[in-house]
């Protein structure tokens, strides 16, 4: 069976720049979920979307924005990108009940220069 | 708010010690507590996670047992290896839709 995927793997952007981020959930997964996590530190919660909505949003700045299509996969977008933005980007998926784990993918390393 | 301190790393064992890593948890009600292991340029595997009180979660010999009275979820093995060499993160949910992490403990067994 297939995991999470992510894409891209690594990413080089400029300050100013704008970045997407694309996540396809494990198959029956209705919820996706967006992490950042730099380097050294615990992954820090962005959004979560269950069924194309977002249910939760994390302390980060109006720049990061996401959205679910019909298919469940997902789109993290960053505008204006700052040097602070370089980190992991992690999605995680699951069926979104309580108590259910939440599935990671492998990661999108964004750096930005 | 909900908070998860974890101890400092870094650990260094030896092969077949035995590894205790620390996680202390604040929380209003009583959350699901996970263990995520992180090697190195990977995303996050799942590792155990227990669901209510006195749980214990269980897996390739690592084991945490969910304390309510002491708001702890300690991570424990009998005897590490040096593929267990690794980051590790305790989580816990918040509500229905988000995790929180501590910052991770990293662990070193040397052969």
């Amino acid at each position: 069976d297939a995991g999470v995927t992510q894409s891209p793997t690594h990413l080089i952007k400029t300050r100013g720049q704008h970045v997407t981020l694309r996540c396809s959930p494990i198959s029956g997964h209705k919820s996706v979920s967006w992490y950042q996590q730099v380097l050294g530190q615990g992954p820090q919660f962005i959004f979560q979307y269950y069924e194309k909505e977002e249910r939760g949003r994390g302390n980060f700045p109006d720049r990061f924005s996401a959205r679910q299509f019909p298919n469940y996969s997902s789109e993290l977008n960053v505008n204006a990108l700052l040097l602070g933005d370089s980190a992991l980007y992690l999605c995680a998926s699951s069926t979104g009940a309580q108590g259910a784990e939440q599935y990671f993918g492998p990661g999108t390393r964004l750096t930005v220069t | 708010g909900n908070s998860v301190t974890q101890m400092e790393g870094p650990v260094t064992l030896s092969e077949e010690a035995f590894l205790t890593i620390n996680c202390t948890y604040t929380a209003t009600g009583y959350p699901s507590l996970f263990w995520y292991v992180q090697y190195p340029g990977e995303g996050l595997q799942l590792l155990l996670k227990a669901t209510k009180a006195d749980d214990k979660g269980s897996n390739k010999g690592f084991e945490a047992t969910y304390r309510k009275e002491t708001t702890s979820f300690h991570l424990e093995k009998g005897s590490v290896q040096v593929s267990d060499s690794a980051v590790y993160f305790c989580a816990l949910e918040e509500g229905t839709y988000k995790y929180i992490f501590g910052t991770g403990t990293r662990l070193k067994v040397l052969a």
